[in-house]
């Protein structure tokens, strides 16, 4: 079973400050996707990282893909309070089990105006 | 802008009665999910199905949990009998390939409490 373990479980910060959200395996995924999860609403997809060393940017969100595709991370410049909520990776998986992710546990982030 | 739904949003029950959840996929979705998150073990994968085959439910009791598709617009999720630890918020996610990934697309849950 492939695992993903993310870091911190909570983060509670200012706005205006800078974070990092980790998200760590023993195994190698096709691909790794982050997600955030408002209350009462389903995972949105952010980003989809693919290739060893990738680095995208989604405004003030920076998502990289380790070079051995085992880790990730999330990094957020100037948080602001309406970054609060679940931030979510997920691996994706190949072989017979092509499109199955497994999600980690998640990291709540809040943002305190 | 296309969305998956989920029916009920909300659905409280004894324990021992049917629950069925449905869920319409975004069209031209070829792979559907069901997801069941709770605080203590996060967003767990019941089952999925790709082009309305079920590809695995590993993940479900098999003794209670029922998940089907129908045909293409209409994926259902049942439990009979619940128990009051079904209680949590179940998701259905559809997706397609982009590059080497699929990406998902989630409904926005329902919550189930079986009291």
């Amino acid at each position: 079973t492939q695992l993903l373990e993310q870091s911190p479980q909570f983060l509670s910060i200012q706005e205006g400050e800078n974070l990092t959200v980790y998200c760590n395996s023993s195994s190698v995924f096709s691909s790794l996707q982050w997600y955030r999860q408002e209350p009462g609403e389903g995972p949105v997809l952010l980003v989809t990282v693919v290739t060893g060393g990738e680095v995208k940017k989604l405004k003030r969100l920076t998502f990289q893909f380790g070079d051995a595709r085992k880790d990730s991370s999330l990094h957020i410049t100037a948080a602001q309070p309406g970054d609060t909520g679940l931030y979510l990776c997920a691996g994706a998986q190949g072989g017979t089990s092509y499109g199955k992710l497994t999600f980690g546990q998640g990291t709540i982030l809040t943002v305190h105006p | 802008d296309a969305r998956v739904t989920q029916t009920p949003r909300h659905k409280v029950t004894e324990m021992g009665q049917e629950v069925t959840m449905r869920c319409q996929p975004i069209l031209g979705h070829n792979t559907v999910f069901w997801y069941r998150q709770t605080m203590m073990q996060g967003l767990e994968l019941l089952a999925y199905f790709r082009n309305r085959a079920p590809l695995d439910d590993s993940g479900m009791p098999k003794d209670r949990f029922s998940a089907e598709m129908p045909d293409a617009t209409l994926a259902t999720l049942k439990i009979q009998p619940s128990e009051p630890r079904d209680s949590a918020v179940y998701f259905c996610a559809s997706g397609f390939v982009r590059d080497r990934s699929y990406e998902q697309y989630f409904g926005p849950g329902t919550r189930l409490t079986v009291t």
